[in-house]
């Protein structure tokens, strides 16, 4: 049964700083492995994608790596805003489902 | 385009009783699901439809049942409502459930069961 676990659960950093929050996962049969921003009260938003052919994705400051072989993935932000405040979780993909890890909350104080 | 929206946003039940959550989307999405999110715990499918008329049991279905009678609509009722059931609830969709798609997410309705 597929496990996803997010270290750390919560993360501070003064603004401007780059960071990497770091996903893994147990069974590396996963299809695709997808990173997810949670606002509070909100829904999820898609941030970017991985297909399992694949080694990392970038979307503006974001970039996620996906390392099959040793069960992690990593989500790198550069010169962090305020308002990249948020939770973050990641989601592997794998028997036609996602199974998410418990998130990551960050903060980044002005 | 709306998206993924969820009907009610935020919900009261006394224990035992009964409620349908609506969820609409309006991107012809063919797959369909129903996560609760609770604290510690992250989002677990409870269940999820690869069509209309078709439906299957996530990992936590225990309390709950589908329906998903037209393609734009998935419905998820709980019958006898229990306080181990006061969550948040998402529900999702994707164009289909390969390995190319990312799932859209609606707002959450918040359910207290006292």
């Amino acid at each position: 049964k597929q496990e996803v676990t997010q270290i750390p659960a919560a993360l501070s950093v003064p603004e401007g700083e780059n960071l990497v929050l770091n996903c893994s996962f147990t069974d590396s049969a996963i299809y695709n492995l997808q990173w997810f921003r949670q606002d509070p009260g909100k829904g999820l938003t898609s941030l970017l994608l991985i297909q399992s052919s694949q080694r990392e994705q970038t979307s503006g400051r974001l970039n996620a790596s996906l390392d099959k072989s040793s069960g992690r993935s990593t989500l790198y932000i550069a010169a962090s805003q305020p308002g990249d405040s948020a939770t973050y979780l990641c989601a592997g993909g794998s028997q036609g489902n996602l199974i998410f890890g418990k998130g990551t909350k960050l903060s980044v104080k002005p | 385009n709306a998206g993924v929206t969820q009907t009610p946003k935020f919900r009261v039940l006394k224990t035992g009783q009964s409620m349908t959550l609506l969820c609409a989307q309006d991107m012809n999405h063919e797959y369909m699901y129903w996560y609760r999110q609770d604290p510690g715990m992250g989002l677990r499918l409870i269940h999820y439809s690869v069509g209309e008329g078709t439906t299957a049991k996530g990992e936590v279905p225990d309390g709950y049942n589908v329906s998903r009678l037209k393609k734009q609509n998935f419905l998820l009722g709980l019958e006898s409502a229990a306080p181990s059931q006061t969550s948040v609830y998402f529900c999702a969709s994707s164009s289909f459930g390969g390995y190319q798609e990312t799932q859209y997410f609606g707002p959450g309705t918040r359910l207290l069961v006292l």
